[in-house]
């Protein structure tokens, strides 16, 4: 496609449960983001990957979040034991090189 | 390593004046310098960037930013607000030369006042 796809658009959990968030970044975009923006908050980095570098998982907020990434393709966050906390936009964005991000439309995740 | 700062959180002007958002940065490297735009519900896009051409780089939807080194700025202007600019504006910072992390900053949030 065109630009970043992400999927689920929307996900309704209960507590405790995994979910997977899948992102398709552009063809060719050597880098990938993965963000999260609570309510009414800014962007909140996750990781990143670039590459076949080893990837920066700084920002992951703890254990129950990983995320893979196939090659320079489809990148998958997983989040276990979902929280309550956990509710926010997760937000995808892929890059051919420092110049420009481009971003998917997000998938919101609701914990109940 | 690079970091942005956006002071404050929230600017709120009347239509038609002007708006000014501020944008400080930290890199070690010449930089690449972005401001996107968040409008509400939707996704991010982006509104301009300085990829060490010219200082003034301008944008869409009538605004521009200017690079100063001197000042590790790159704050975002436009001279007259519109109501539809009212959003979140992101700035953000890249090392030029080289496939390096996007960097973000906190974000502010632009009212417009009838």
């Amino acid at each position: 496609g065109a630009g970043v796809s992400q999927s689920p658009s929307n996900k309704v959990t209960e507590k405790g449960k995994d979910v997977e968030l899948r992102c398709d970044p552009i063809s060719g975009h050597t880098a990938l983001y993965w963000y999260r923006q609570r309510l009414g908050q800014g962007l909140e980095f996750l990781i990143y990957f670039q590459g076949n570098s080893a990837p920066d998982k700084s920002g992951l907020p703890s254990d129950r979040f990983s995320a893979e990434r196939t090659g320079e393709s489809v990148s998958t966050l997983t989040i276990q034991r979902t929280q309550q906390e956990d509710s926010a936009v997760y937000l995808c964005a892929s890059s051919r090189d420092s110049t420009e991000a481009f971003f998917g439309q997000g998938t919101r995740l609701t914990v109940v | 390593a690079q970091s942005v700062t956006q002071l404050g959180s929230h600017v709120s002007v009347s239509e038609g004046a002007l708006v000014l958002l501020r944008c400080n940065y930290s890199s070690s490297v010449p930089p690449y310098l972005f401001w996107y735009v968040q409008y509400p519900n939707q996704g991010l896009q982006l509104l301009l960037k300085y990829t060490s051409a010219a200082t003034l780089v301008k944008g869409i939807n009538g605004f521009e930013a200017e690079f100063k080194k001197s000042e590790t700025s790159f704050h975002l202007t436009k001279p007259s607000a519109h109501m539809s600019d009212a959003a979140e504006y992101f700035c953000a910072v890249s090392e030029a030369g080289a496939n390096s992390k996007l960097t973000f900053g906190k974000g502010i949030t632009l009212s417009v006042r009838p």
